[in-house]
């Protein structure tokens, strides 16, 4: 079945710096979904990319659409503490389908 | 700012007992899913829902489980006779657009 290829699978780094992450298929996907998730609760939406070649930003968060369609990458600036918890990223095929795909996770720990 | 909601938010239950795992979408949206993460597991979907009828299932979304939108409010997943491994956090999510999915908080679901 599809899968998504998140890397890397965790993350240790110092308070401050910048922070890099991606995901790829061997599907082209036509939505990507970065979520962030906090233990016990629920995905949290950071940034939805909707076009090949699409850069988004919010606050410290920038994300892109590749041109191919079957990566994305997130990048956080200046991380602060606050950021750790789980990274996800989600696409959506052009099947036409509901279903969102999740990666495997990107596991983000901020040394103060 | 609205918000998806689920509840109970833990639930506990004998091998082979029904469950009904209850979310409230956020008010104008009109897609709905579920989706469950396995304890350190990715998020995998389940089953989506539109139009009053179900839109795309997963392959782990068997005859056990079932949807319903009973009143204009309330969409519901009922695992009609749980196993062990149906243990996991159950999401539900909203959309207004096929796209942008917005996550509930979660239930808990352990099976004894």
């Amino acid at each position: 079945g599809q899968q998504l290829n998140q890397s890397p699978q965790s993350m240790f780094i110092q308070e401050g710096e910048d922070v890099s992450m991606n995901c790829t298929s061997s599907s082209i996907f036509n939505t990507w979904l970065w979520y962030k998730q906090e233990p016990g609760e629920g995905p949290v939406l950071l940034i939805a990319l909707y076009k090949a070649g699409e850069l988004t930003s919010n606050g410290r968060l920038t994300a892109q659409f590749g041109i191919t369609r079957k990566d994305s990458f997130l990048n956080i600036s200046a991380s602060i503490p606050s950021d750790v918890g789980i990274y996800f990223c989600a696409g959506c095929t052009t099947s036409g389908t509901y279903k969102y795909i999740f990666g495997t996770g990107t596991r983000l720990k901020v040394l103060a | 700012e609205p918000e998806v909601t689920q509840t109970p938010s833990h639930q506990v239950t004998q091998m082979g007992q029904e469950v009904i795992l209850r979310c409230v979408p956020i008010s104008n949206h009109l897609y709905f899913y579920w989706y469950r993460q396995i304890l350190g597991q990715k998020v995998e979907f389940l089953v989506s829902f539109y139009n009053n009828e179900i839109s795309e299932k997963s392959e782990i979304f068997d005859d056990q489980f079932s949807v319903e939108r009973p009143d204009g409010s309330n969409f519901t997943l009922k695992i009609r006779s749980t196993k062990l491994e149906d243990s996991a956090m159950y999401f539900c999510a909203s959309s207004v657009s096929e796209e942008t999915q917005y996550f509930g908080p979660g239930t808990r679901l352990l099976v004894l």
